[in-house]
């Protein structure tokens, strides 16, 4: 069955702290992608990466990069030099391939905030 | 190019009252998700469309929730009657199924009902 488990439900750091968000997994299926999403004040989710099961190498895009490690079954992410605008609620969502599409679950969630 | 659209944003309702949501994907999306976000809990999928086909709709409350998405565009979200725990934002989303970019959800702004 699929399952992602954040285990941390909020983090607080002050600014250009680094900050590291956990992400767990669970599948059945060989092929599947995972992702992250911002979810700020506002409310809309906001994607910031995709990841397929095939590709282990870790990404780095500017002050984000993220882990993936299968034999873990994590795909965790790295916020460097944190700051204020970083406030948000991250989750961790996992699809796997299906009739008509993707099914596509999410974790509960990691709140983090970031303090001046 | 337009996001996804929502309407209402807000909504307020006594329970056992009926309340309609509405969704109109990004052009070209085939499919289209409803997602329940319950405050403080990540995104639930309610039921998911591929064109105008229901592809999963296992975690949708049938006796009181129904939804349609006519002709493969549009979408609408119904409950009837609502009862209190029905309070949450419905988030409407939506992916191309194969390509660059697959599997990856846009998301509304969502629409935030409230059942006094």
């Amino acid at each position: 069955a699929q399952k992602v488990t954040q285990a941390q439900t909020e983090i607080s750091v002050v600014e250009k702290e680094d900050v590291t968000l956990d992400c767990v997994y669970e599948t059945r299926d060989t092929t599947y992608y995972l992702f992250w999403y911002k979810q700020p004040p506002s409310g809309e989710l906001v994607f910031l990466i995709r990841r397929n099961s095939f590709d282990e190498q870790n990404e780095i895009s500017g002050r984000y990069s993220w882990n993936f490690q299968k034999s873990t079954s994590s795909f965790n992410f790295t916020i460097t030099a944190s700051q204020v605008v970083d406030s948000a609620v991250y989750f961790c969502a996992l699809s796997e391939v299906a009739t008509g599409g993707f099914k596509t679950i999410f974790g509960a969630g990691t709140r983090l905030f970031v303090k001046a | 190019e337009a996001g996804v659209a929502q309407s209402p944003r807000y909504k307020i309702i006594e329970k056992r009252q009926s309340v309609a949501f509405w969704c109109n994907p990004i052009s070209g999306h085939a499919t289209l998700y409803w997602y329940q976000q319950i405050l403080g809990q990540g995104p639930k999928l309610l039921i998911q469309f591929q064109n105008n086909g229901v592809v999963d709709d296992s975690q949708l409350p049938k006796d009181r929730f129904s939804a349609e998405r006519l002709k493969g565009v549009d979408s609408t979200l119904k409950i009837q009657p609502a009862k209190l725990e029905d309070s949450a934002v419905y988030l409407c989303a939506s992916s191309l199924v194969w390509g660059q970019g697959a599997g990856e959800l846009f998301f509304g702004e969502g629409s935030r009902l409230t059942v006094l």
